[in-house]
């Protein structure tokens, strides 16, 4: 069974357009996560949210709009794609609980815009 | 910015253990140091995470020095398999806690 799973695993996209990758996780963790690897392969934390609520934002464009309609969903849709998008985008969720360390991750979604 | 200093890369031969050197000298006293490690086009997964005492797991044993600023990750008896990107990260974990992920060390590991 996939504890953490992403689709798309691969968008190719033109300039301008809006598009949404989802993120489900059967964990039943309380707290997800967004990661942006670029090309130069760095990964960075985007966003996370725990109990649907928003908790981390990392100074993301306002066209990354996280959304989480359920504690085992967080997808994130972005607007007005540009070309700085193209990456490998992560989901990760973890449990919020004393003593929780581990954060486990999807298989990534490459982003190619074009 | 990340907290650590890893080397970019080192080479180990199949079966032999592969010793990953962390330097974290900047650590908090209620920081962990956790390791991460990312195969190629996969997502990064949880190796095993310490706070002062030395830990071992099924993947790996995690040495930390007594000042706590440095560390070693071992893998036993390292197989292909264990090539990847090793990331050491330094936390205080928590419920909203975020990884910061440096450059990590790139093991490859030799037939």
């Amino acid at each position: 069974d996939t504890a953490v799973s992403q689709t798309p695993k691969y968008l190719v996209t033109q300039m301008g357009n809006d598009k949404s990758i989802k993120c489900e996780q059967n964990l039943g963790h309380d707290t997800m996560y967004w990661y942006k690897q670029d090309s130069k392969k760095f990964l960075k934390i985007m966003f996370s949210y725990n109990n649907k609520e928003l908790i981390i934002n990392e100074t993301v464009p306002n066209r990354f709009s996280p959304k989480s309609p359920d504690k085992a969903h967080l997808n994130l849709h972005i607007n007005s794609l540009e070309l700085g998008d193209s990456a490998v985008y992560f989901c990760a969720s973890s449990q919020d609980r004393p003593g929780s360390h581990e954060q486990f991750f999807g298989p990534g979604t490459r982003l190619t815009v074009l | 910015d990340a907290k650590t200093t890893q080397p970019p890369s080192m080479d180990c031969a199949e079966g032999r253990a592969a010793n990953l050197p962390c330097n974290h000298s900047t650590i908090s006293g209620n920081e962990y140091v956790y390791w991460y490690r990312q195969i190629h086009s996969q997502g990064p997964q949880y190796i095993i995470h310490g706070l002062k005492n030395n830990e071992t797991n099924e993947m790996a044993s995690l040495i930390i020095t007594e000042d706590r600023k440095s560390s070693t990750l071992i893998l036993p008896h390292a197989t292909l398999r264990d090539t990847a990107v090793y990331y050491c990260i330094v936390d205080s974990g928590g419920s909203n806690y975020k990884l910061t992920f440096g450059k990590g060390t790139l093991l490859t590991v030799n037939p």
